[in-house]
């Protein structure tokens, strides 16, 4: 079953501005984590919050967490083209045991 | 350099045939995974394997098979009984597993699209 619902499907910005996406879920999760899909590719790993942790930031990347909302935001800043992507969250939980569970995913696009 | 590689890239399947996607790490992760991508959609789940001759479903096994007798190797087949097989097929790997149920990142192959003649 798909337990991440991310928010917005599709996103479009200019280069420059800022980029938040939303993800909520709704069991208890030990980590949560944001990927990255270029069209027809892999996906690739961007960062990963666990659950006892708030905000974390990588480069131009920040994602927040709140458990008691089960919900995360990504914020990607000072967008570029080379963001455009669709991002995907994704939680492991309970018993799963490295079973992740993903997010529908939103769409970003980027104009230059 | 490190990776895993998902042969072929492209893959058409005949009705009522079986087919089979390669999935190879040298990594030396010890979880391997195969996920299923409809157009866009999120990832589902279909088979993972935590260690070698060992493998457990996920929440679409139906209609797909696989083995784990390599640590290196998790070959998907997937039956002529999936009878909705197009798709974007994705496997994956994580080391290390913690038996505490907590997860590292997962890295990627770059996929194979299946479709049906």
């Amino acid at each position: 079953s798909q337990q991440g619902e991310e928010d917005p499907q599709a996103l479009s910005i200019q280069e420059g501005e800022n980029a938040t996406m939303n993800c909520s879920y709704k069991t208890s999760i030990n980590n949560l984590q944001w990927y990255r899909q270029n069209s027809g590719r892999g996906l690739v790993h961007l960062i990963l919050i666990r659950s006892n942790e708030r905000e974390k930031h990588s480069g131009r990347l920040r994602v927040t967490l709140d458990t008691s909302k089960k919900s995360s935001s990504l914020l990607i800043t000072a967008s570029r083209a080379a963001d455009t992507a669709s991002y995907f969250c994704a939680t492991t939980g309970g018993t799963s045991y490295g079973k992740l569970t993903f997010g529908q995913g939103t769409i970003l696009t980027v104009h230059p | 350099d490190g990776g895993i590689t998902q042969s072929p890239k492209y893959l058409f399947r005949k009705e009522g045939q079986n087919v089979t996607l390669s999935c190879e790490q040298n990594l030396n992760h010890d979880a391997m995974y195969w996920y299923r991508q409809d157009p866009g959609q999120g990832l589902r789940l279909i088979y993972y394997s935590q260690i070698v001759n060992d493998f457990q479903k996920g929440d679409i096994a139906e209609g797909y098979s696989v083995s784990r007798e390599k640590k290196e190797s998790f070959p998907l087949t997937v039956t002529s009984a999936q009878k909705n097989p197009t798709a974007f097929y994705l496997c994956a790997s994580s080391n290390p597993i913690r038996w505490d149920g907590r997860n590292e990142k997962l890295l990627f192959g770059s996929g194979t699209q299946l479709s049906v003649l």
